[in-house]
């Protein structure tokens, strides 16, 4: 069985430093996707960066980057130069390889910006 | 252009009737998605359809019925509702080899009084 968890119900941060979101994982897939999204007060859900279990290198896009940690089963969100618009919930979420639409979502993270 | 997209935004109804969601993918994805969350923001997948056919049923009461006329759509129709069944409802679709990619329609608001 697949399980996403992430341990920070909120977090805050200043604007324009660099905020990092946890989340870890477990499944005995060997190989899986996870992601990061985020659900601004509007309520869409926004994909921000895919990172694949073989990918040899960090998924980077724009100011997301994701701190993939294979052996710790970790892949932390990090933001950096926080905007106010990045206030949101964010939500991590893994899709394994033998059920493909197997799609698991964390309890999310509000993170707050302050100016 | 609207990659995944969800009609009605919001629906308000009484306990005990039936309601449809539509959902349409214009992504060319073969696989589409019914996710519900709850009041406390916690996201549940509840059908996948993947070439018309039903892969994923979690354990969800058969009064929710998932119908997909084509690869494009995937309708949520939902009999007899009751006011647990109040909650926000995403359809998303992907394609079913590619793990990188899964896309979210704007969500339905579904409020049962």
């Amino acid at each position: 069985a697949q399980k996403i968890t992430q341990t920070q119900p909120g977090m805050f941060v200043q604007e324009k430093e660099a905020v990092t979101l946890d989340c870890t994982y477990d499944t005995s897939d060997p190989s899986y996707g996870l992601f990061w999204y985020k659900q601004p007060s509007s309520g869409e859900m926004i994909f921000l960066i895919y990172q694949g279990s073989y990918d040899q290198q960090n998924a980077t896009e724009g100011r997301y980057s994701l701190n993939f940690q294979k052996a710790r089963k970790s892949a932390n969100l990090v933001i950096s130069a926080s905007q106010l618009g990045d206030s949101a919930m964010y939500f991590c979420a893994m899709r394994g390889q033998y059920n493909n639409n197997d799609m698991r979502f964390g309890a999310g993270t509000r993170l707050t910006v302050k100016p | 252009d609207t990659a995944v997209s969800q009609t009605p935004k919001y629906l308000v109804t009484q306990m005990g009737n039936d309601k449809s969601i539509k959902c349409e993918q214009n992504l060319g994805h073969d696989t589409m998605y019914w996710y519900k969350q709850d009041s406390k923001k916690f996201l549940k997948i509840m059908f996948s359809y993947n070439n018309k056919e039903l892969i994923i049923n979690e354990t969800v009461p058969n009064r929710f019925s998932p119908k997909s006329p084509d690869k494009a759509h995937l309708n949520l129709h939902i009999n007899s509702l009751e006011l647990g069944d109040s909650a926000v409802y995403f359809c998303a679709s992907s394609h079913f080899y590619r793990k990188d990619t899964q896309y979210f329609g704007p969500g339905t608001r579904l409020t049962v009084l």
